[in-house]
């Protein structure tokens, strides 16, 4: 059964630094989406991404994140210099490749660590 | 914004019983979807609801979504551990493009003892 995979899945660097996060989703999917959960909180959306190009943006997305399809398959979140705060579990997601609601299908999400 | 409580935030149930787990919207949902979380791993896609008053069953997990798509419903027939973990339920909201996000509640953590 196609996945959606991550990779790394733990991530641990020292604030300031920069980190890319990786995904590969499933195959023939268009629609991408990051969401992050801080520990013990709620699983809160960060970006959406279609068409090569960011569809929609939460709060937290600022600008010390950005998103990239480099190469068809790949989907990156690039955390350019990370705070305590940005310590997490990271979930990448795609879904079909119709618009409107479908099954939305999640990684096994990759848990950065912030010191 | 749109709010989702979920409502047991816990649940301690004995192999083989049955149980309920609820989600409920500040505003009418436009889609419903209920994930499963072990701790500290992905969320596993178990059901999607869009119209009011449907149900949805697989294996021995029911979900229904209220008439007035305001509340929805998790029940678990003749539990088993491997039903254990964090229940999460998702309210959709349209981002444009064909696309939308997510927005989930705390989740419903489910033990089951053998």
């Amino acid at each position: 059964e196609p996945e959606v995979t991550q990779t790394p899945s733990h991530q641990v660097t020292q604030m300031g630094q920069e980190v890319i996060l990786r995904c590969v989703p499933i195959s023939n999917h268009l629609y991408f989406y990051w969401y992050r959960q801080i520990l013990g909180q709620k699983v809160e959306f960060l970006v959406s991404f279609y068409n090569n190009e960011i569809s929609e943006k939460s709060e937290i997305f600022d600008d010390q994140f950005s998103v990239e399809r480099p190469d068809g398959s790949n989907f990156t979140l690039k955390i350019r210099s990370t705070k305590l705060e940005d310590s997490a579990m990271y979930f990448c997601a795609s879904k079909g490749t119709s618009g409107g609601v479908g099954e939305q299908y999640f990684g096994p999400g990759t848990r950065l660590t912030v010191t | 914004s749109q709010e989702l409580e979920q409502s047991p935030q816990s649940l301690i149930v004995q192999e083989g019983k049955n149980l309920t787990i609820n989600c409920t919207s500040s505003k009418t949902l436009y889609g419903l979807y209920w994930y499963k979380q072990k701790y500290g791993e992905g969320l596993i896609f178990l059901m999607m609801l869009q119209k009011g008053g449907e149900e949805k069953s697989h294996e021995k997990i029911t979900a229904k979504l209220d008439e007035k798509k305001q509340q929805s419903s998790l029940h678990i027939t003749a539990s088993q551990p491997s039903h254990a973990g964090i229940y999460l339920c998702g309210a959709v909201k349209p981002s444009g493009a064909g696309s939308y996000q997510l927005t989930f509640g705390k989740g419903t953590k489910l033990s089951v003892i053998p």
